[in-house]
């Protein structure tokens, strides 16, 4: 069984497009964050939900924007895509804050934007 | 600010040894530790927690030094399996304060193990 799961695996759009990803956990965990991967393998963070209540939101342009229906799942809408929004985008989640518990990470959406 | 990593690479071969390390210029709570194959997600390796408390993986080792707020990462008698790049993650938020929970990556070190 598949702890986190994100669709699509890979995404090919234009600049000026929608596009959504899709992210659920099935470990019980309370907390679930949005990470962006870019080329030279940085991870940062972008968005972190507990119990669906927002906790972090990184200086990230307002046009990605994080819905968490339920604690099970956190969506990212990105509108307006950019060249620069062209990454991995990684979902995660842990059992509480990060402080003291593992992130356990989908295996990635990447994102090219052309 | 991200915390530091040092090597940027390391080569080895079956059987030798490294160490990885991890420096921050803020107080740290927690250090992370997760290693990332190619095209795939990173996976845990260890925490260690401010105070002492460690939970991880049994083959590999991990320090903590509070005061000097860095971290290192052993890998004894390394496996081709341990070929990756590792990221320790860093938590400079107090439990229960505002920026509780935001991890903050170092920018990864690429083991290469060979034969």
């Amino acid at each position: 069984d598949t702890a986190v799961s994100q669709t699509p695996k890979y995404l090919v759009t234009q600049m000026g497009n929608d596009k959504s990803i899709k992210c659920e956990q099935n470990l019980g965990h309370d907390t679930m964050y949005w990470y962006k991967q870019d080329s030279k393998k940085f991870l940062k963070i972008m968005f972190s939900y507990n119990n669906k209540e927002l906790i972090i939101n990184e200086t990230v342009p307002n046009r990605f924007s994080p819905k968490s229906p339920d604690k099970a799942h956190l969506n990212l809408h990105i509108n307006s895509l950019e060249l620069g929004d062209s990454a991995v985008y990684f979902c995660a989640s842990s059992q509480a804050s990060s402080y003291n518990s593992p992130l356990h990470f989908g295996n990635g959406t990447r994102l090219t934007v052309t | 600010q991200q915390p530091v990593q040092s090597p940027q690479a390391v080569i080895l071969r079956e059987g030798e040894d490294a160490v990885i390390n991890c420096s921050s210029s803020k107080a740290l709570y927690s250090v992370h530790w997760y290693r990332q194959k190619h095209g795939e997600a990173p996976v845990f390796l260890m925490i260690l927690l401010k105070g002492g408390e460690q939970k991880g993986h049994d083959k590999i080792s991990a320090s903590f030094n509070e005061k000097k707020q860095q971290s290192s990462l052993y890998l004894t008698a390394s496996q081709l399996s341990y070929s990756g790049t590792y990221f320790c993650g860093t938590d400079s938020s107090r439990a229960g304060g505002t920026s509780y929970g935001k991890l903050t990556f170092g920018q990864g070190t690429i083991l290469t193990v060979h034969p």
